[in-house]
């Protein structure tokens, strides 16, 4: 079963700006849209970006997605104290005809 | 507004069948995809299937395949999970969610817009 490798973690001061990617392959990230998920302790996860970049209504800013080639980016700018939660990358995969999503990136605030 | 809440026992005993229900409000469980995903405690997301009601199609994680169901029920407007010959190993919070599902360049943007707040299921004698 394929996965979408993250790091384990990520942190960072409020207002910096924090970084994690998420690494594929050519049957997922490569050739479809990649999402991304935030979820707090307790709680489902939130979608945060579809189609690679595009943000739901009532997403701020702060957040945003890119994707090359077999890996995407989720980049959270002027960080917050909220922010404080897993992350989790999603693609539709060729070969497994099926979904698959990322191992999860735990960010912490300082 | 989509709402989507996940019921079922909480308590499955080993080797029997897990079920659980999503009811759907705000939206038509004929009209979208539809998708049950997992998360065993302390660890990550595993996609286990899909539904799309109008068009008969349903996909399963190959992992989880030989023992899962996804079923609609348009009179009550919900989507049902089916587990069969369950272990410790499944024991999780189930939630579902509905899925936006269209072409994408060459390819697919199959995401998962609502969710519903989850459902721990336990597997123990």
């Amino acid at each position: 079963q394929p996965v979408l490798t993250q790091p384990p973690s990520a942190s960072g001061t409020p207002g910096q700006r924090v970084t994690i990617s998420c690494s594929g392959s050519s049957s997922n990230i490569e050739v479809n849209a990649v999402s991304w998920y935030q979820q707090v302790p307790g709680t489902a996860p939130k979608l945060l970006i579809h189609s690679n970049d595009q943000r739901p209504s009532g997403v701020p800013d702060r957040f945003s997605g890119s994707k090359s080639g077999t890996s995407a980016s989720l980049a959270i700018s002027g960080l917050q104290s909220e922010d404080e939660a897993d992350y989790y990358c999603a693609a539709w995969d060729d070969s497994v005809d099926g979904s698959v999503f990322g191992t999860g990136t735990k960010v912490a605030v300082l | 507004q989509v709402h989507l809440q996940e019921s079922g026992p909480g308590l499955v005993r080993p080797s029997e069948t897990l079920s659980l229900t999503c009811t759907v409000s705000g939206a038509s469980i004929s009209a979208y995809f539809w998708t049950w995903v997992r998360q065993p405690p302390g660890k990550g997301l595993e996609w286990i299937g899909y539904i799309h009601y109008n068009s008969g199609t349903t996909n399963y994680n190959p992992s989880l395949k030989s023992r899962v169901t996804i079923s609609a029920d348009t009179s009550e407007n919900q989507s049902s999970l089916r587990l069969r010959s369950v272990t410790a190993a499944d024991t999780a919070v189930y939630y579902c969610a509905k899925v936006v599902h269209r072409g994408f360049n060459s390819g697919w943007s199959i995401y998962f817009d609502f969710w519903g707040q989850g459902s721990l299921v336990t597997v123990s004698s």
